[in-house]
């Protein structure tokens, strides 16, 4: 069975940072690309940021670029994001989601229940 | 606002067919096969319920279809179930982005 079990969410004042982790298994975490899409509350979905399984290549969204990295430690099946000058326009719930190949197709057959970052003062 | 457009909200009675649309451009649904689906109930998970624009994952029920023409992707639900009800999101692989979402839409079952 395919699991996909966020953390680190929580509160933060506005140019704080946090990292949230997603632990997965179930699945050969190596060989598919992961991502996080994030949901603001009341709001759409919004994909942030993913990262390819063979050549390890890192894609972002344009509201995050050059303030969230994502990682991925294949050793440990865990999908990282860092997140650095948060915004209160950040605040959401950010869910892990796993890609049906190893290169990202923008296809998310499995999500994790999501984490919830909040930026507030 | 979102790079693919979707109707707001759409609606239709038990038993009967609805299409929720999904336009984008020539640089993501025009471009690529890679269209996906997502159902969404209140405070659940996102669901993948189409992928590759008319592909069924494994216990996705027959009724929900999908499609494309040019730069507009389609989903359709045929015998409209209350259990139907929920949020729905177009999902497209856009080259260099790379991953571009719809608005949402949601679906009131009548």
């Amino acid at each position: 069975e395919v699991l996909l079990l966020e953390s680190g969410g929580g509160s933060v004042q506005p140019g704080g940072s946090l990292r949230l982790s997603c632990a997965a298994s179930g699945f050969t975490f190596s060989s598919y690309a992961m991502s996080w899409v994030r949901q603001a509350p009341g709001k759409g979905l919004e994909w942030v940021s993913g990262i390819s399984g063979s050549t390890g290549s890192r894609y972002y969204g344009d509201s995050v670029k050059g303030r969230f990295t994502i990682s991925r430690d294949n050793s440990k099946n865990t999908l990282y994001l860092q997140m650095s000058s948060l915004r209160a326009e950040d605040t959401a719930i950010y869910y892990c989601a796993k890609d049906l190949d190893t290169a990202m197709l923008s296809l998310f057959d499995y999500w994790g229940q999501g984490t919830l970052v909040t930026v507030s003062s | 606002q979102s790079a693919l457009t979707q109707p707001a909200s759409v609606s239709g009675s038990p038993g009967q067919s609805i299409t929720i649309s999904c336009t984008g451009t020539s640089s993501d649904v025009g471009t690529y096969n890679l269209v996906s689906w997502y159902q969404q109930h209140p405070g659940k998970v996102p669901k993948l319920m189409i992928y590759e624009g008319s592909k069924r994952p494994s216990g996705v029920s027959n009724r929900f279809s999908g499609s494309k023409s040019g730069n507009t992707a389609s989903l359709t639900i045929s015998g409209l179930q209350a259990e139907d009800e929920a949020d729905y999101y177009c999902c497209s692989y856009a080259g260099s982005r790379p991953v571009v979402f719809g608005g949402g839409t949601k679906l009131t079952v009548l």
